[in-house]
């Protein structure tokens, strides 16, 4: 079993604020996974990454996958308070059936 | 379109009693199932997952079990339920085929509070 690290794991801003949250493990993932959740919903996924260094843009947030595929990180730029809500990163095994999920970072974003 | 739908939303059940909680999937065949368990606020904690009609793989020692009796119908179950039992329980689909990479749908979520 894969350990996922999210770091930090609480996090309150002010609107347009940057701001950067952390996946970590010990393990290689074969891919990676952020998803966003709302209060009672469940998550909704932002992005996957596949590609060691892979680099990807979703208007104000970008996504990275370390050289290594053993760390993602996720920035947010000019935060809104529509970003508010549980950030969770997953990892898939190489079974390709299995997908764990981090802790999450949960984030404030005040007006 | 692809749908997924757990039911019931909100339940109250006292220590000791039973629970089935109950999931389906519309608009695709053969779809891997999935159930979460969540605590306020905190990361998911995969319960059970299913490849096929039958086919379980449980992932953590608990009172709970799965079925799958049908295609697109997934069952969480319980005996006995324990205060621990409470929660947010998410039921899950991912499209076969599409390991690694493919998106995970998640229905509504059934809060579970046990007394």
């Amino acid at each position: 079993t894969q350990l996922l690290e999210q770091s930090p794991q609480f996090l309150s801003i002010q609107e347009g604020e940057n701001l950067t949250v952390y996946c970590n493990s010990s393990s290689v993932f074969s891919s990676l996974q952020w998803y966003r959740q709302e209060p009672g919903e469940g998550p909704v996924l932002l992005v996957t990454v596949v590609t060691g260094g892979e680099v990807k843009k979703l208007k104000r947030l970008t996504f990275q996958f370390g050289d290594a595929r053993k760390d993602s990180s996720l920035h947010i730029t000019a935060a809104q308070p529509g970003d508010t809500g549980l950030y969770l990163c997953a990892a898939e095994e190489t079974s390709g059936s299995r997908l764990t999920f981090g802790e999450g970072t949960q984030l404030t974003v005040n007006p | 379109s692809q749908t997924i739908h757990q039911w019931p939303a909100t339940l109250v059940q006292p220590v000791g009693s039973p629970l089935s909680l109950e999931c389906t999937v519309e608009g695709t065949s053969n779809p891997n199932l999935y159930w979460y368990r969540q605590a306020a606020g905190r990361g998911l904690q995969l319960l059970f997952y299913s490849v096929g009609i039958g086919q379980i793989s449980s992932e953590v020692p608990q009172n709970l079990s799965a079925s799958r009796p049908q295609d697109r119908q997934f069952i969480l179950s319980s005996k006995k339920l324990l205060l621990s039992d409470s929660g947010f329980y998410l039921c899950a689909w991912r499209k076969s085929g599409q390991a690694l990479t493919g998106e995970l749908f998640f229905g509504e979520g059934s809060r579970l509070t046990v007394l």
